[in-house]
């Protein structure tokens, strides 16, 4: 699986928007992007995947480059509940790699008042 | 809601001892996983199942096993506890299509 890079840590204001990079440059035509999170004593979270369409649902938008090459996450509006870790993960959708989900070390995302 | 229910959410084992940690999900997934989660080191995966009585090792097998004789429960056992093996333990699940995985809680466990 394609490897991923994330700044260790960002601030957000609340009720501001959260845009979260990540760095996937050697990922392959097959991989997807996921995005989970990760709060404090909590198992992660799922919030968000895609190929090479910009997605979006309930919990966040995720924005994906033409070539493919990087990906942001959005949280339209952040609260004082989004602050965690958030995960970019790349992953196959066959072979060896299928089922494995390999986490980095995440952002550390802390939204203020 | 899918549930992903870890046994124990703390646990404090001697050394040498067999450790059993147990995981139910009952969503019916046919995908469960392992993995163990250390400061700096980030969430890594031990053992992961996608059927009954099937396993497959992850990036990190040595010192663990598992079963998973019935659909709905995957278990990790520790044969010989160490105290490397202090970690967070956490337990996924997800169906064949793995679109999402859901994770239980974890379990803290402590080898003294």
């Amino acid at each position: 699986d394609a490897k991923t890079t994330q700044p260790p840590s960002m601030d957000c204001a609340e009720g501001r928007a959260a845009n979260l990079p990540c760095n996937h440059s050697t990922i392959s035509g097959n991989e997807y992007v996921y995005w989970y999170r990760q709060i404090h004593s909590q198992g992660p979270q799922y919030i968000i995947h895609g190929l090479k369409n910009n997605e979006t649902n309930e919990m966040a938008s995720l924005i994906i480059t033409e070539d493919r090459k990087s990906s942001t996450l959005i949280l339209p509006h952040a609260t004082l509940r989004d602050t965690a870790v958030y995960y970019c993960i790349v992953r196959g959708a066959g072979g060896t790699s299928y089922g494995k989900l390999t986490f980095g070390q995440g952002t550390i995302l802390t939204v203020h008042p | 809601d899918v549930k992903v229910t870890q046994s124990s959410r703390y646990l404090v084992k001697r050394t040498g001892e067999k450790v059993f940690l147990e995981c139910v999900q009952d969503m019916d997934h046919e995908n469960m996983f392992w993995y163990r989660q250390d400061p700096g080191l980030g969430l890594r995966l031990i053992y992961f199942s996608y059927d009954v009585k099937m396993k497959e090792k992850g990036d990190i097998p040595e010192g663990y096993s598992v079963s998973r004789e019935k659909k709905e429960r995957f278990s990790l056992i520790l044969e010989s506890a160490s105290t490397n093996q202090t970690s967070m333990y956490l337990c996924a699940s997800s169906d064949s299509h793995m679109i999402e995985a859901f994770f239980g809680q974890g379990t803290r466990l402590t080898v003294v």
